[in-house]
């Protein structure tokens, strides 16, 4: 199970924070990494990035170094951070756990949360 | 970037009609690491096919995945009303990528 706790609205140019809660014993395993999609408004779906384990971060070329992934294990939660948002950056950002380690599909979705980026 | 193309648009289908939705890929998918998700909704989507023609857990047998290389399908036998949904495709052999989806309506 996985729980996204997200701002709800961000003004254009700050950061988007966003926390991933997993709950379970999965969170301990070096057998998966995590993931965060994220859909805008009547689009389709957009991978953000990937983490694994021991804090290893992968991220789509499209948001251009904007992202910052994390992991607390002592809390089993992962983390996004992304840089200078605009307009463009609302969307429902999902969590997600890869199949396995390394490049996977996402086997089990949190329900989302949507941010919104306004003044 | 791998980019998937997804057609058609949307699919307009009866109940109990078989649908069939196209991927296809802008290079060759490694080991055919093709994945496909069904969202209804203001649902998350649901993963229902990975390695191209693998089911997902609890997933009905109507829902078939097959391809290779750069074009991928996904089947339903006999579409069921709980079906109509959008689709989407997603490659995992190099990096992660997306398709656009693809609508199944009810006609």
């Amino acid at each position: 199970h996985l729980q996204e706790s997200g701002p709800g609205l961000v003004k254009p140019s700050e950061t988007l924070s966003l926390t991933c809660t997993v709950s379970g014993d999965s969170f301990s395993s070096s057998g998966y990494y995590w993931g965060l999609i994220r859909q805008p408004p009547g689009k389709g779906l957009e991978w953000v990035g990937t983490v694994d384990y021991s804090g290893i971060t992968y991220q789509s070329s499209s948001l251009k170094g904007r992202v910052t992934m994390a992991v607390d294990t002592s809390k089993s939660q992962f983390s996004l951070k992304l840089r200078s948002v605009t307009a463009a950056d609302t969307a429902v950002y999902y969590c997600a756990r890869l199949q396995g380690a390394g490049w996977a599909p996402f086997d089990i979705w949190g329900q989302g949360t949507m941010v919104s980026v306004s003044s | 970037e791998i980019v998937l193309t997804q057609s058609p648009g949307t699919l307009s289908l009866s109940p109990g009609e078989r649908a069939t939705l196209s991927c296809r890929a802008s290079q060759s998918v490694r080991s055919n690491y093709l994945a496909w998700y069904q969202q209804k909704p203001g649902q998350a989507p649901r993963l229902l096919i990975y390695g191209a023609s693998n089911r997902a857990t609890d997933i009905p047998d109507r829902f078939s995945g097959s391809g290779s290389g750069t074009d991928f399908t996904l089947t339903i036998s006999r579409l069921e009303p709980e079906d109509f949904a959008v689709y989407y495709c997603q490659q995992y052999g190099s990096s992660l990528t997306f398709g656009g989806g693809t609508k199944v309506e009810i006609k």
